[in-house]
Parts: C-alpha cells; sequence; structure tokens
C-alpha cells in the first residue's frame, strides 16, 4: 500500500468525542475515497472527491464530513461520534478516470480502527 | 444505483481443489468493469482480476479466471489449484466505465484453504 498514508492505524473514542482521520497521498492523484468496512457489509463508499475542491457524497454519509483543500490530504471528520461508527475505514486514491487494472491501480491505505465506547 | 450481491458469506477448499466465488450485480449502464478483490488478514486490498462489460471474452490471470454472463449480470471468480495462501476476504466490485464514479463492493465471501 506505499503511497497512501493513513493515521491513526488505531483509535477509541467516547461516544460524542469528535476526531479526524488522516489519508495522505504523494502520487499527485485527483481521485480519493473514504469507505468503512463491518463485518458481513463489506466496504461501503462514505465519501470521495474527483479532485482538490470537490466532494461528494457516497453510499453511507451521515456522521461523517470531508473536505479535499489539497490534492493529497482527505481528511474525514467524525463530529460526535457513535458507537454505529465503530469500524475499519479504509482511504483510496487513484488518478482520475483511470480504471484498475492494465498498469492502473487505485491504492488503498492499511486502514484505521476505530472503536467508539 | 448499481448493486452488487454475493450470496456466499463463507467458503472452503482443499488444497489443490478448485473453487468457484458467485457475484451478480444489478445496474443498467451497458459500459462498465467488474472485479475481484481479496483480501488476506493484513487488510490489504488487492486486485486479482477485473472484467470489461464489452469484451465478450472470459478474463484470466494465471489460477484465477471468470465466468462472465453479462445478460445474467453473473461474474463468478474460479480459482483452480488452490493455496492456502489464498485464503482471504474476496470482494466483487463494480464501477462504471465513465464518470469518474467510485468501486461498489458486495459484502465478501470468506473463503479459507484447508490443507
Amino acid at each position: 500500500n506505499a503511497g497512501v498514508t493513513q493515521t491513526p492505524k488505531f483509535q477509541v473514542l467516547k461516544t460524542g468525542q469528535s476526531m479526524t482521520l488522516q489519508c495522505a497521498q504523494d502520487m499527485n492523484h485527483e481521485y480519493m475515497s473514504w469507505y468503512r468496512q463491518d463485518p458481513g457489509m463489506g466496504l461501503r463508499l462514505i465519501h470521495y472527491s474527483v479532485g482538490a475542491g470537490i466532494t461528494d457524497q457516497g453510499e453511507v454519509p451521515n456522521g461523517y464530513n470531508v473536505s479535499r483543500s489539497t490534492t493529497e490530504d482527505f481528511p474525514l471528520r467524525l463530529l460526535s461520534a457513535a458507537p454505529s461508527q465503530t469500524s475499519v475505514y479504509f482511504c483510496a486514491s487513484s488518478y482520475s478516470g483511470q480504471v484498475p487494472g492494465s498498469g492502473n491501480t487505485i491504492y488503498f491505505g492499511e486502514g484505521s480502527w476505530l472503536t467508539v465506547v | 444505483a448499481q448493486t452488487v450481491t454475493q450470496s456466499q458469506p463463507e467458503m472452503s477448499v482443499q488444497e489443490a481443489e478448485t473453487v468457484t466465488l458467485s457475484c451478480t450485480y444489478d445496474t443498467s449502464e451497458n459500459n462498465y468493469y467488474l472485479f475481484w478483490y481479496k483480501q488476506p488478514p493484513s487488510r490489504q486490498m488487492i486486485l486479482v482480476i477485473r472484467q470489461e462489460a464489452y469484451k465478450q471474452q472470459n478474463a484470466t490471470e494465471n489460477r484465477f479466471s471468470v465466468n462472465f454472463q453479462k445478460a445474467a449480470k453473473s461474474f463468478s471468480l474460479k480459482i483452480s489449484d488452490s493455496q492456502l495462501g489464498d485464503t482471504a476476504m474476496y470482494f466483487c466490485a463494480f464501477m462504471k466505465r465513465w464518470g469518474n464514479t467510485p468501486l461498489v463492493f458486495g459484502k465478501g465471501t470468506r473463503l479459507s484453504v484447508i490443507a
């Protein structure tokens, strides 16, 4: 997963606390996205961005905010954490318009384990 | 909206045997891509194989091949000569061909290869 860095890797939050999951890539990728992975649910898209200043909602955006002020960074903010947000979060990036395979790659971060108690 | 369904939450196979993982999808698009991703215990996401919907020929990558049935919206993955290292979660995924849209994943199939 070289090139996409997620921090922190592990975090425990109390209900109602806020925090930001950081995602950074150094490959000049326009396209970045956040997924959450829950047991039996696969990866579900939270938010994505096709370039600096442009973001859009995915399948499960409620409770999360994003911004894209630079090409490199795409932070995910939890404004008031809830136990339902306990999950593993993955950030991904790629060149805009490129499809995985045939030399094109979506790069995934190593995941951030979040527990809300 | 596109949906991807993997109806087998868990499967197991003996080492060296062949196993097939099922995937169906729903879309009104005509041009799209389908993928199988492998996620080992490390949680890394590894692209196994991809299929272009406009190609009738089924994709193959070494021991991995697909059976793509566009009319039936079915996209199964066959793993031949299964190896212990194939033990992982496998996700089927969909992407439109145009429009910078993200991957849509199925819920995954946990495959265990037994020695």
